[in-house]
């Protein structure tokens, strides 16, 4: 069965550091890969996806991530966090049959000034 | 441009109360989502509908019921709520059956209590 974990429960770094999420995958085929962001109170908004081809993706608000296969994993990167960075990360895999996506527990992020 | 509208944002019932849920989106998606967010769970799916007239259940159907009323409004009912069901609910909305590689748009939520 597919999953996702992430293994940060909880991230605080200093405003202008760099910031990496982890996120590991479980799933047989190529995987649609996908991080959101949910700031305090609202709903999930989508910072960006992998389907296939550059696997550097780049997303809104300055993030990247990497997809590695080897390693199942596809890690969220940001180079300078801002304070308004502050909010829950949630990676999510789609299933390739059904329009259904597994999301991770989440990492909640803070950002000390 | 509104998205995806639900409605309560919050609530507050008793248990054995019953209540319903309202979502609306105004993208002509096809696909629709309940989400329940519970901390140190993520999101956990409820029902969804791969289009008008269409439910299935997910991981966490017991306790709910839907109804996809036409292609814009997708309902979460609680028929008997119990304190187990309190949580943070979301609906969802994605473009049409692309093999799970469409992204999803959300509502703002409603936080549910039950007492």
């Amino acid at each position: 069965a597919q999953s996702v974990t992430q293994p940060d429960i909880h991230i605080t770094v200093s405003e202008g550091a760099s910031l990496e999420l982890r996120c590991n995958y479980s799933y047989g085929a190529t995987p649609y890969l996908f991080w959101y962001v949910q700031s305090p109170g609202q709903g999930l908004q989508l910072l960006l996806k992998y389907f296939s081809g550059d696997t550097l993706v780049q997303g809104i608000k300055g993030f990247e991530a990497e997809f590695k296969r080897s390693q199942s994993s596809f890690n969220l990167r940001k180079p300078s966090v801002h304070w308004s960075d502050a909010a829950e990360y949630f990676c999510a895999v789609g299933e390739t049959s059904y329009d259904k996506v597994i999301f991770g527990p989440g990492t909640s992020l803070s950002v000390i000034p | 441009n509104a998205g995806v509208t639900q409605t309560p944002k919050f609530q507050v019932l008793k248990t054995g109360q019953s209540m319903t849920l309202q979502c609306a989106q105004d993208m002509n998606h096809n696909s629709m989502y309940w989400y329940r967010q519970d901390p140190g769970m993520g999101l956990r799916l409820i029902y969804y509908s791969a289009s008008e007239g269409t439910t299935d259940k997910g991981e966490v159907p017991n306790g709910y019921n839907v109804s996809r009323l036409n292609k814009r409004e997708f309902s979460l009912r609680l028929e008997s709520a119990a304190p187990s069901q309190t949580s943070v609910y979301f609906c969802a909305s994605s473009l049409p059956r692309g093999g799970g590689n469409q992204p999803q748009h959300f509502g703002d939520g409603t936080r549910l209590s039950i007492l």
